[in-house]
């Protein structure tokens, strides 16, 4: 069974505040890593996608990290804002399947 | 594009009643995935197709679920027969192609059963 573990499971930070959470995932057979955004009551939305050991995403104030051979990826968010409240999930692929097993997500809460 | 739409959007059915969820994926796409959310597992695959074949249906539940992929714009999600223990969001998502690709996700359908 592939275990994807995400941490921590819920955070609480001030507006401005800079936050980063982690994914773990198995180091072998690695194929993909997604993140994903999910607001309340909405449908999760693509963040990034990364295929390479190093590679770094930004998408304005939010980057993420992959490291394939330790198996973990960070999602860091510079500046929290109110609207940055949501579950952001990771998702891990195992071999050219399509299927992405996701983390339980972390749940961050950005108070004004 | 509209994206993926699922309908209907809500459901309320009795114990032992068939209930039927639709999707439409994003016009192009070649993976149609299918996932449930509950508080208890979280987002879980079900099932997916790739051109309209199913390719892995281990996290359908059991045998009370089902699903086809008739062409590449329509697919249906089925229990039959519905129990209280389905009650969960179901999300239809689709893709491009494989793993490396984002997955775009429809709206979900809110399923209650009483």
């Amino acid at each position: 069974i592939l275990n994807v573990e995400q941490s921590p499971q819920s955070l609480h930070v001030q507006e401005g505040d800079s936050t980063n959470f982690t994914c773990s995932f198995p180091s072998s057979n690695f194929y993909a890593l997604h993140w994903y955004r999910w607001e309340t009551a909405k449908s999760p939305e693509a963040l990034f996608v990364m295929t390479l050991n190093g590679d770094e995403k930004k998408k304005g104030r939010i980057s993420a990290t992959l490291n394939t051979k330790e198996g973990y990826s960070y999602l860091y968010i510079k500046g929290s804002q109110p609207e940055d409240s949501a579950t952001y999930l990771c998702a891990f692929v195992s071999g050219n399947t399509g299927k992405l097993i996701f983390g339980q997500g972390t749940t961050l809460q950005v108070k004004p | 594009d509209a994206g993926v739409i699922q309908s209907p959007r809500h459901e309320v059915t009795e114990m032992g009643q068939e209930v039927t969820l639709r999707c439409k994926p994003i016009s192009g796409h070649d993976y149609l995935f299918w996932y449930r959310q509950t508080m208890m597992r979280g987002l879980e695959l079900l099932i997916y197709f790739n051109n309209n074949v199913p390719i892995d249906d281990s996290g359908m539940p059991e045998d009370r679920f089902s699903a086809k992929m008739p062409n590449a714009s329509f697919s249906t999600l089925k229990i039959q027969p519905s129990e209280p223990r389905d009650s969960a969001v179901y999300f239809c998502a689709s893709s491009l192609s494989g793993g490396e690709e984002t997955q775009y996700f429809g709206p979900g359908t809110r399923l209650l059963v009483l």
